[in-house]
């Protein structure tokens, strides 16, 4: 499978708790982008690299959030202290800087209980 | 700054009938505009988006959408729905002219194709 792979798909916490999320986009895709989205809602931009350079941060992207992606590659996206409201559906996607289409991954459920 | 309304959150329709999802955005810029269709607890796959050229697009499994300049609406039509078409639908913008191509979308509209 080529597509974007995000790990794991589900993830239940407990408030407080870090947590860890991987996304390795497609081979060759040089943009990275995460999303969250809540139930119900639309996915929201919380943050953007071009190769290994985070170029855009949403202000939905609190001081508990950080984000890398070391040497271009995959990307991982790390909660601190999780709350609750940090319940979510975690989407990655990839694209070249060629592309208009972003690809998504299944994405990584959070549960913060 | 972009945003995008979907104005119907739960569309019902019987199958083999019509069916139509609303979509407006607002935009300084001019944009892209996609269509993503979501099933359950799965990412997003793209369903058409329009770029440049005919108004008018199309996807391969019966979808159209048409965008609208001066109504700045990009609604998704498909003439006959299938209990298989039951998922979300999300409208989405993208900026033209900035490097980011980040998505703004829509709240999303549930499709429930009834037998």
């Amino acid at each position: 499978d080529t597509g974007v792979s995000q790990d794991p798909r589900h993830k239940i916490t407990k408030r407080g708790q870090n947590v860890t999320f991987r996304c390795d986009p497609i081979s060759e895709h040089n943009r990275l982008y995460w999303y969250r989205q809540t139930l119900g809602q639309g996915p929201e931009f919380l943050t953007y690299f071009q190769n290994e350079a985070q170029l855009e941060k949403s202000r939905l992207l609190s001081d508990r959030f950080s984000a890398e992606r070391p040497k271009g590659s995959f990307s991982t996206l790390e909660i601190q202290r999780t709350e609750q409201g940090d319940s979510a559906m975690y989407l990655c996607a990839s694209s070249t800087t060629q592309n208009t289409e972003a690809f998504f991954g299944q994405g990584t459920r959070l549960t913060v209980v | 700054a972009q945003s995008v309304t979907q104005l119907d959150s739960q569309v019902p329709v019987f199958e083999e009938a019509p069916v139509e999802l609303r979509c407006n955005y607002s935009s300084s810029v001019s944009v892209y505009l996609f269509w993503y269709v979501q099933y359950p607890n799965q990412g997003l796959q793209l369903l058409l988006k329009y770029l440049s050229g005919s108004t008018l697009v199309e996807s391969i499994n019966g979808f159209e959408a048409e965008f609208n300049k001066s109504q700045t609406s990009f609604h998704l039509r498909k003439p006959s729905v299938h209990i298989s078409d039951t998922a979300e639908y999300f409208c989405a913008v993208s900026a033209m002219d900035t490097g980011r191509r980040a998505l703004t979308f829509g709240s999303g509209t549930r499709l429930q194709v009834q037998p």
